[in-house]
């Protein structure tokens, strides 16, 4: 079985400060694991996603993410907050080559001028 | 490109009465998900088609939740009755086939009263 854990529910940033929105995986397969972001009233975009090449993964809007084997995790970073970044993050996971999103609960930004 | 349409956006019904949500697809895709994001939580699977066929139902409470995908294109969720803990956001999503990236629509917010 497949599950991931967001171990934040809450992160608060400045401004122009760096982002860590932390993320662990379980998974009995190779997994392929994705970040969605969700704004207000908005659909769930794909930041990025990680299938089995280059484990550090870059995706849309400056962000990053990290697959570590060892410590099954997959953390998303940004050098640099910025205020459209304030969103509900989700950390995804899914058996390879099957499309079964496995989402975690769920990390909310908050970005303070 | 046109995303996933869903309708209507909010919707109010007390108990025990029922509700259609409608879903359409990105043209071309051939996968189509419902899931469920309670208030809190991450979006869980509720059911996925491939083309007309069900790939996916486990976690669909068949006793009220239906759902169907006529000539594989548009679908329909329905609940019947509804129960109170059936608040939540259903999002629909499509992607190419079953491995493609998934676009996620807005979703329809569920109150039930």
């Amino acid at each position: 079985a497949q599950s991931v854990t967001q171990l934040d529910s809450h992160v608060s940033v400045s401004e122009g400060t760096p982002v860590l929105l932390r993320c662990n995986y379980s998974s009995s397969y190779s997994p392929s694991l994705f970040w969605y972001v969700q704004h207000p009233n908005k659909g769930l975009q794909l930041l990025l996603k990680y299938t089995s090449a280059a484990t550090l993964v870059k995706g849309i809007n400056g962000f990053e993410a990290e697959f570590k084997k060892s410590e099954t995790s997959f953390h998303l970073t940004k050098p640099s907050a910025h205020m459209s970044d304030a969103a509900e993050y989700f950390c995804v996971v899914t058996p390879r080559g099957f499309q079964k999103l496995v989402f975690g609960t769920g990390t909310r930004l908050l970005v303070s001028p | 490109e046109a995303g996933v349409a869903q309708s209507p956006r909010y919707k109010i019904i007390e108990k025990r009465q029922s509700v259609a949500f409608w879903c359409n697809p990105i043209s071309g895709h051939a996968t189509l998900y419902w899931y469920q994001q309670i208030l809190g939580q991450g979006p869980k699977l509720l059911i996925q088609f491939q083309n007309n066929g069900v790939v996916d139902d486990s976690q669909l409470p068949k006793d009220r939740f239906s759902a169907e995908r006529l000539k594989g294109v548009d679908s329909t969720l329905k609940i019947q009755p509804a129960k109170l803990e059936d608040s939540a956001v259903y999002l629909c999503a499509s992607s190419l086939d079953a491995e493609g990236e998934a676009f996620f629509g807005q979703g329809t917010r569920l109150t039930v009263v």
